[in-house]
């Protein structure tokens, strides 16, 4: 079945590293994605990962993914308080509607 | 524009009221979809639109919701006999390729 888990709440200071787990169920998933949300916003696709890839890097942004595991991280390097949002994974499957399954969300406060 | 627009961004309405919320997809994009967020949760997928295709409605809650794509572009997703569970924020995409841009939502509250 589809399942993507995230924890709620994570908390770092500015100038650390921030970095944000996800486990998901379905293997047959293709690609992996990591959306922002800003409080009052839409979501905003920061990357993706390609489901055949292990690492992806852009900017302060590198994306980690263990199938074997089925465990997908976002590390964010030099956090800034403007990094404080809801970052959401979601992922998407290659048959079918192609609609995303989406974690809960983490929240992530940066703290000055 | 460059990118998804919803309207209306806000809207609250009396239980049993019925309710139209208008999403404009990004020109060109292939398919079209409604998700809804419920406080504190991740998106719900609702319905999917795809070119001259039969929606994919397997996400919707119940049949007072609905929704319309006219011309391959402009969705609306109609709520009847609005409930007060119905409130939440209701986000519609459009797909190129392989990634859905969102637009803002509609956050919509139900008195």
């Amino acid at each position: 079945g589809e399942d993507v888990e995230q924890s709620l709440f994570l908390s770092v200071r500015e100038g650390d590293s921030s970095v944000i787990n996800c486990t998901y169920t379905d293997s047959s998933s293709t690609y992996l994605y990591w959306y922002k949300q800003e409080p009052g916003a839409g979501l905003q696709l920061l990357t993706y990962i390609f489901s055949n890839m292990d690492m992806k890097q852009d900017q302060r942004l590198t994306v980690l993914l263990n199938k074997k595991d089925k465990h997908l991280s976002l590390r964010i390097a030099d956090t800034q308080t403007g990094d404080s949002a809801i970052y959401f994974c979601a992922e998407k499957f290659d048959t079918g509607r192609r609609a995303l399954t989406f974690g809960s969300g983490t929240r992530l406060q940066v703290q000055p | 524009g460059a990118g998804v627009s919803q309207s209306p961004s806000n809207k609250v309405t009396e239980k049993g009221k019925d309710v139209e919320l208008r999403c404009d997809p990004i020109s060109g994009h292939t398919a079209l979809y409604w998700y809804r967020q419920s406080l504190g949760q991740g998106l719900e997928f609702l319905i999917y639109f795809q070119g001259n295709s039969a929606p994919d409605k397997s996400g919707l809650p119940s049949d007072r919701f609905s929704a319309e794509r006219t011309g391959g572009s402009v969705s609306t997703l109609t709520i009847q006999r609005t409930q007060q569970e119905d409130s939440a924020v209701y986000l519609c995409a459009s797909l190129l390729a392989d990634t859905q841009y969102f637009g803002p939502g509609t956050r919509l509250t139900v008195l």
